[in-house]
C-alpha cells in the first residue's frame, strides 16, 4: 500500500496523559499536513511541513501540541496533558510540491482520539 | 481571511438523479484553488476534483463536474447519475496561492435513496 498511513487508528486515554501519533506520508511527497476534525465539522488545519521544516502553525495548536518531522519523512504529533476537548479525529495528509501550490492532498485514515 | 461556506447541511436524492452541492468562497487572492473531497462513514477523505479560479473551463472527473462561477465566487459540485455509494459527507475546500494549507467548509451530508 503506497498511501498515507497513520498509527494508531484509535487511542483512548485519560485526561492529563500524553499521547503521540505517527504519520507516514506517500514516499515521494515532501509536504505533510496535520488537521483536526471534530464530529460534524470539516477538518481544521493544524500545521504544515515542507521536508523537515515546519512552515506554518495554526493558532489552534496550543503549547500542549507539538509536531515534528525530523528527517523529512514520517511525522509525529504529540499532545501533552490531554484534555477532553482534544477528543477528535486527527488527520494527516501529504502532497507533492511539483506543479505549484494546488497539488491534491492525499489523506490518511486518521487517528481517533478519545480523552476520558 | 479566506472562508469556505457550504449552506446545505444535508440532502436527499433519488438514485440515478443528478445532484448539485453548493459551495461559495471568500478570498482576496485572485489565484485561488478549489477542491472537493468525499468522506464516507469509514472516515477517509477522498479527493474528487480540483478547479483553479484562473481556469477557463469547468473541471470534470468522470461523474463529477465543477460548476465554477468566478463572479459569484461559487464552486458547486455536480454529481451526475447518482449511485447508492455516493452517500457520504462532501467537503468543499480552498487554498490561496501564498499558502499550502487548505480551508474546509462545514460539509454537506448526501444521502442517496434507492
Amino acid at each position: 500500500d503506497t498511501g498515507v498511513s497513520q498509527d494508531p487508528r484509535h487511542k483512548i486515554t485519560k485526561r492529563g496523559q500524553n499521547v503521540t501519533f505517527r504519520c507516514d506520508p506517500i514516499s515521494e511527497h515532501n509536504r505533510l499536513y496535520w488537521y483536526r476534525q471534530t464530529l460534524g465539522q470539516g477538518p481544521e488545519f493544524l500545521t504544515y511541513f515542507q521536508n523537515e521544516a515546519q512552515l506554518e502553525k495554526s493558532r489552534l495548536l496550543s503549547d500542549r501540541f507539538s509536531a515534528e518531522r525530523p528527517k523529512g519523512s514520517f511525522s509525529t504529533l504529540e499532545i501533552q496533558r490531554t484534555e477532553q476537548g482534544d477528543s477528535a479525529m486527527y488527520l494527516c495528509a501529504s502532497s507533492s510540491q511539483a506543479g505549484g501550490p494546488y497539488n491534491e492532498q492525499f489523506f490518511g485514515p486518521g487517528t481517533r482520539l478519545t480523552v476520558l | 481571511a479566506q472562508k469556505i461556506t457550504q449552506t446545505q447541511p444535508g440532502m436527499f436524492v433519488q438514485e440515478k438523479e443528478a445532484v448539485t452541492l453548493d459551495c461559495t468562497y471568500d478570498t482576496s487572492d485572485p489565484s485561488y484553488g478549489l477542491f472537493w473531497y468525499k468522506q464516507p462513514s469509514s472516515g477517509e477523505m477522498i479527493f474528487l476534483i480540483y478547479q483553479g479560479s484562473y481556469d477557463q473551463q469547468n473541471a470534470t472527473e468522470g461523474r463529477y463536474s465543477l460548476n465554477f462561477q468566478k463572479a459569484r465566487k461559487s464552486a458547486n459540485l455536480v454529481i451526475s447519475a447518482s449511485q447508492l455509494g455516493d452517500s457520504a459527507m462532501y467537503f468543499c475546500a480552498g487554498g490561496e496561492s501564498s499558502a499550502s494549507k487548505i480551508i474546509f467548509g462545514s460539509g454537506t451530508r448526501l444521502s442517496i435513496r434507492p
